[in-house]
């Protein structure tokens, strides 16, 4: 079964600051989710990537897809107390009746302001 | 549009009891998937159902059902509660169901149903 690794686990940034955070998966990506969520609540859904090479922004929040590589890395440039939460990366696994949402076990970002 | 709701939103039960826990959909979705989310296993795939017939299901024991209902609206049901299904239990909904090649796939998330067993 397909399995996704994030790390880091943990991140603690000040305000203004620019962070990276990665999901590798231990098979090929076909189609890799980002969420966010905050503690004990429900996901947000941020972007989706299907293609390698393929690169989506949304405000401040940059993701990458890395084929090859199998990984994936959402970047926040100029980090506000806003983007404090769990992110989370989920990929398909699986395909037609098979199909299913598989999530790594998620990075805690805090900002400090 | 409304989004997902789940009812209720916190839970308390004791071992042995059973639980039903609701989810709506967004409205004009037809895809409901259902999620458990653990500390120690983080979020888990539990099932999912399109027109009211379950596609796919997670490895999770059969205490763990669900239905659909033609309105979409989907119950996920638990039996013999265990204190290790202390969690919280999420649902998501789409217009088309997950894995198929389109773009209106993408899961939208409830607030989710956080469920202590004592």
């Amino acid at each position: 079964s397909q399995e996704l690794e994030q790390s880091p686990q943990s991140l603690i940034v000040q305000e203004g600051k620019n962070l990276t955070i990665n999901c590798t998966s231990s098979k090929t990506l076909y189609g890799l989710y980002w969420y966010k969520q905050k503690y004990g609540e429900g996901l947000i859904f941020l972007m989706m990537l299907q293609k390698g090479g393929e690169e989506k922004s949304h405000e401040k929040i940059t993701a990458k897809l890395d084929e090859k590589k199998q990984q994936s890395s959402l970047h926040i440039t100029a980090s506000q107390p806003s983007h404090a939460g769990i992110y989370l990366c989920g990929a398909e696994a699986g395909g037609g009746s098979n199909y299913k949402l598989t999530f790594g076990k998620g990075t805690l970002l805090t900002v400090n302001p | 549009k409304a989004g997902v709701t789940q009812t209720p939103r916190y839970l308390i039960k004791t071992r042995g009891q059973q639980v039903t826990l609701s989810c709506s959909p967004i409205s004009g979705h037809r895809s409901v998937s259902w999620y458990q989310q653990t500390p120690g296993q983080g979020l888990q795939f539990l099932f999912e159902y399109f027109s009211e017939t379950q596609r796919n299901k997670g490895n999770f024991p059969g205490r763990f059902s669900g239905r659909q209902f033609s309105n979409s609206r989907s119950e996920m049901n638990v039996s013999t509660l265990e204190l290790g299904d202390s969690a919280l239990y999420l649902c998501a909904s789409s217009y088309d169901p997950p894995g198929h090649s389109s773009s209106y796939n993408e899961q939208f998330f409830g607030p989710g149903t956080r469920l202590t067993v004592l």
